[in-house]
C-alpha cells in the first residue's frame, strides 16, 4: 500500500512568518507533488519533482519554494507566509508502473495563515 | 475554457438512487483518476483508468481518451456516498483536477 504522511497536519502562521511543510513517501516513487485546495477550484498544482535535487514550477508557483534533498522527501516553503495562503495542502507521489501511471495522496495540512 | 470541466457542481440523492457525474477534457489526457474526499478532508482514489470501463461494487467508471471524457456513476446511493467527488486528469506526468461534485444522499 502506498503511503505518503504530511507533517504537521494543522499549522497557523502569522504574516510575514516562515512556513515549511513537510512530505515523506515509502513508495520510492520518482516523482512528488505539492497541491492546494481552495473552495470553488479543486487542487491546484504549485510545484513538482522528479526526483532528488530537482524542482519544478507548477501552475500557480508564486509566494512558494519547494525542496527535495532526497527521494523520500520533499518540502514546501512559504518564505513570507500571507493570509492568500490560508489553504488546505496536500502532498503527492507517482511513478510509471505496471498499471499506468497513478498518484497517490497524502492526508493534507490545513495551514491558516492570520 | 478549463482543461477538466466537471459536472454537475451539486448533487441531491435519496438513498437507493442512481446518478451519474461527468468531467470533459478541453484535449486528450494519458488517464484518469476518481477521488471521493471524506468528511476529513481525506481524498480517497476510486478509480484509476487509462482506458475503458472500471467497477467496484455500487460503483463504475468509464474513460474515453479519444471523446475527452470520462464519467462515474454510483448506484443505489447510500448515506456514506455523501462527500466531494473529483476527477483528475493525467498530461505529462501532471494532473489537473476538475472542481469536484459536492454529493449529498438523503435518507
Amino acid at each position: 500500500e502506498a503511503a505518503v504522511t504530511q507533517s504537521p497536519r494543522n499549522k497557523v502562521a502569522v504574516t510575514g512568518g516562515k512556513v515549511t511543510l513537510s512530505c515523506n513517501q515509502t513508495n520510492n516513487h520518482n516523482n512528488m507533488y505539492w497541491y492546494r485546495q481552495d473552495t470553488g477550484h479543486g487542487l491546484r498544482l504549485i510545484h513538482y519533482s522528479y526526483g532528488a535535487g530537482s524542482t519544478e514550477k507548477g501552475d500557480i508557483p508564486d509566494g512558494y519554494k519547494a525542496s527535495r534533498p532526497s527521494q523520500e522527501n520533499f518540502s514546501l516553503i512559504l518564505e513570507l507566509a500571507t493570509p492568500s495562503q490560508t489553504s488546505v495542502y496536500f502532498c503527492a507521489s507517482g511513478d510509471v508502473g505496471t498499471g499506468g501511471y497513478e498518484q497517490y495522496f497524502g492526508p493534507g495540512t490545513r495551514l491558516t495563515v492570520l | 475554457g478549463m482543461p477538466v470541466e466537471q459536472n454537475p457542481p451539486a448533487l441531491s440523492l435519496y438513498e437507493g438512487a442512481d446518478s451519474g457525474l461527468r468531467c470533459n477534457f478541453s484535449t486528450t489526457m494519458k488517464s484518469v483518476q476518481w477521488f471521493q474526499q471524506n468528511h476529513r478532508g481525506r481524498l480517497i482514489t476510486l478509480f484509476y483508468l487509462a482506458q475503458g470501463t472500471k467497477e467496484n461494487g455500487r460503483l463504475k467508471s468509464t474513460f474515453n481518451s479519444k471523446e475527452r471524457y470520462s464519467t462515474l456513476h454510483i448506484k443505489d446511493a447510500q448515506l456514506e456516498d455523501s462527500g466531494t467527488y473529483f476527477c483528475a486528469a493525467l498530461m505529462g506526468y501532471k494532473l489537473t483536477f476538475g472542481t469536484g461534485t459536492s454529493l449529498l444522499v438523503d435518507p
